[in-house]
């Protein structure tokens, strides 16, 4: 139990473009689902708190309005990089709460965001 | 200041034998939440002992465990019979107060760790 995909799990796209990240958790349902990015050889970095129903809880420095974040259901939460750019380039994880059982957080497999 | 700090930036160790890697933290918190999370190459983050604050035996899970010193705010994992699977990127991540802060998991900065045959 407590699966939590991501889909894509690699996508290239020009600068410029917007992408769309999926998270599901599979097995449970989450209210509360986290954002984390990631650069090479260094911890995560949480980038905010996606909460069922309504708006995301952004951490200090993540734009908002670059980093779109929806979580329209108990089981999905997507981001959305608009206009991306090559700095974006990153390994995106998210993360999904499992209050019901073991109120532990269980991550996707990540997404390797390269954009040229 | 750092709230989780692993301060083993990488480690080997041979087939077999134990390890253990060091986390210590910082919060004022009453209550709180220490993870142990392993990242293989493959990226994903797989989870693998939780230890909560009020506990008051040592977490365990298998050939993992925490050495759990509320005392000194350390806790550290402990991996026995180690297993060139278990070649990996670990960290240790806490959550404090989750009414105050959400939930949110804070993480140390990381161990690699590369078993030798």
């Amino acid at each position: 139990g407590a699966v939590v995909s991501q889909h894509p799990s690699r996508v290239i796209c020009k600068s410029g473009t917007s992408v769309k990240i999926e998270c599901r958790s599979l097995d449970f349902q989450a209210t509360t689902m986290f954002w984390y990015r990631q650069f090479p050889k260094q911890s995560l970095m949480l980038m905010a708190t996606s909460n069922e129903g309504s708006k995301a809880t952004y951490e200090q420095g993540v734009e908002k309005d670059k980093f779109l974040i929806n979580h329209a259901s108990l089981t999905l939460s997507t981001l959305t990089v608009t206009s991306a750019h090559p700095e974006d380039s990153s390994f995106y994880i998210c993360s999904a709460r499992d209050t019901l059982y073991t109120d532990t957080q269980y991550f996707g497999p990540g997404t390797r965001l390269t954009v040229l | 200041a750092q709230k989780i700090t692993q301060t083993q930036p990488g480690m080997f160790v041979q087939e077999k034998e134990a390890v253990t890697l060091d986390c210590t933290y910082d919060t004022s918190d009453q209550s709180y939440g220490l993870f142990w999370y392993k990242q293989p190459s493959s990226g994903e983050m797989i989870f693998l002992i939780y230890q909560g604050s009020y506990d008051e035996q040592n977490a365990t899970e298998g050939r993992y465990s925490l050495n759990f010193q509320k005392a000194r705010k350390s806790a550290n994992l402990v991996i026995s019979a180690s297993q060139l699977g278990d070649s990996a990127m670990y960290f240790c991540a806490m959550r404090e107060d989750y009414k105050a802060a959400g939930n949110k998991l804070t993480f140390g900065g990381g161990t690699r760790v590369l078993v030798k045959p």
